[in-house]
């Protein structure tokens, strides 16, 4: 069965400081990803997705990034945090087919920047 | 640029109802509906999905689809505490990603 990681689980971090979350999916292979924020009032945002190594489509124009280096591993970075960029980050992956494109979530990691 | 609506709530049933949650999406050339539940501090979970016009049912979930009326409902019968939570409608088509409404608070009062 498929399971996706998410780490860490909570952040805590300064304005400006950088930032490296990371997620990884077990048990599928080339799998579409997804960054999605979920910020307290607004619902969940879609940040950036990725249908293959290297390859990043961004949906929100921010001083965030994503990187995909591995068929199963997806990156969220950013060079300095802004206090707007709290919330909760959430990991998911899907299997495109013809007829199917659920999206499974992550556990997720809440961030804080103060 | 796409848009799925959902009454935030909260929305308070008796256990043992059924709860009735509603939908409304922009987007006419939408091909996939979801229902998320989540739990106060937990990711998505997914519960329902429905591609095409009609019901679908899954336990005590019914998943109802109106792509003329461009509308989403989900049914909960036999209502149970367990079932409060925040249901997440989502609409998609593709690889780039669902729109999700921002959620309606359900509470099942025992």
């Amino acid at each position: 069965s498929q399971t996706i990681h998410q780490w860490p689980a909570t952040l805590v971090q300064p304005v400006g400081s950088p930032l490296s979350l990371e997620c990884t999916v077990e048990g599928t292979s080339n799998p579409n990803l997804y960054w999605y924020r979920q910020a307290a009032g607004r619902g969940l945002q879609l940040l950036f997705y990725s249908v293959g190594i290297g390859q990043i489509s961004s949906e929100v124009p921010q001083n965030l990034s994503a990187s995909r280096p591995q068929d199963r591993q997806f990156i969220l970075s950013s060079k300095k945090l802004l206090l707007s960029d709290s919330g909760f980050y959430l990991c998911a992956w899907s299997v495109l087919d013809r007829d199917l494109d659920e999206q499974f979530f992550g556990p997720g990691t809440r961030l804080t920047v103060l | 640029q796409k848009e799925v609506e959902q009454n935030s709530g909260p929305l308070s049933v008796p256990e043992g109802a059924i709860a009735s949650l509603n939908c409304t999406y922009s987007d006419r050339g939408s091909q996939s509906f979801f229902w998320y539940r989540q739990y106060s501090g937990k990711s998505p979970e997914l519960i329902m999905f429905i591609y095409s016009n009609g019901d679908k049912e899954d336990g005590r979930f019914t998943a109802q689809l109106n792509k003329a009326s461009q509308y989403v409902s989900l049914l909960i019968r036999d209502s149970q505490p367990s079932d409060s939570a925040t249901y997440l409608c989502a609409v998609g088509g593709g690889a780039d990603g669902l729109t999700f409404g921002k959620g309606t608070h359900l509470i099942i009062q025992p």
